[in-house]
């Protein structure tokens, strides 16, 4: 079975910090994606990677950044969190000429106080 | 763009009742579309998926039939249980072209109560 972790279930963090989530999957994906998940907005895509060192911005990339130096890990940066950035974050990855369904992580849930 | 729109939640039924969820998307080309749940406390699973017109994706006795002509998705089930309880998510996703995102939909939070 894939297996997507995420370094954190719970974080808290204070307006101004630089706030790093990590996600790593162990099927050796080429794709991986960052989601932010909102009550009465689904999920939204903050960005994603078609393979290392590749980025693209997906709908929402303002007020984040993203690396991807290793196939499987994928991070999420944050670099000034802010209150508005309080949400449920979640990672995916699938295999590049699979069928496009994507496997999850089971999510971040970060709180900006 | 892409979208999709799920019928509002939330839903409350009681167990063994009949659940039909909508979806709508719109979409250019031929997407493929599946429906994710979300159980509390965890990340989204993979529940049916459909990748062509009147393909009909079924799993865990939830159904989804692929209708182009009403460009619609329903998920349905004939007796819900309380273990389904959980937020159902809608989506459509396009080839590699695109970079294989996936468009969801707002999802709807399920209820079944004993």
């Amino acid at each position: 079975d894939v297996k997507v972790t995420q370094s954190s279930r719970y974080l808290v963090k204070r307006t101004g910090e630089k706030v790093f989530l990590e996600c790593v999957q162990d099927m050796d994906h080429e794709n991986m994606f960052w989601y932010r998940q909102d009550p009465g907005l689904g999920l939204r895509l903050i960005y994603f990677s078609y393979d290392v060192k590749m980025k693209e911005k997906g709908d929402i990339p303002e007020g984040y950044s993203v690396s991807r130096e290793k196939k499987e890990r994928f991070s999420l940066i944050l670099e000034s969190a802010s209150t508005n950035q309080t949400s449920m974050y979640l990672c995916a990855s699938r295999h590049y000429g699979t069928p496009i369904e994507q496997y999850f992580g089971p999510g971040t849930r970060l709180t900006v106080t | 763009g892409d979208s999709v729109t799920q019928m509002e939640g939330p839903v409350t039924l009681s167990e063994e009742a009949f659940l039909t969820i909508n979806c709508t998307y719109t979409a250019t080309g031929y997407p493929s579309l599946f429906w994710y749940v979300q159980y509390p406390g965890e990340g989204l699973q993979l529940l049916l998926k459909a990748t062509k017109a009147d393909d009909k994706g079924s799993n865990k006795g939830f159904e989804a039939t692929y209708r182009k002509e009403t460009t619609s998705f329903h998920l349905e089930k004939g007796s819900v249980q309380v273990s389904d309880s959980a937020v159902y998510f809608c989506a459509l996703g396009q080839g590699e072209t695109s970079g294989s995102r996936l468009t969801f939909g707002e999802g709807t939070q399920l209820t079944v109560n004993p």
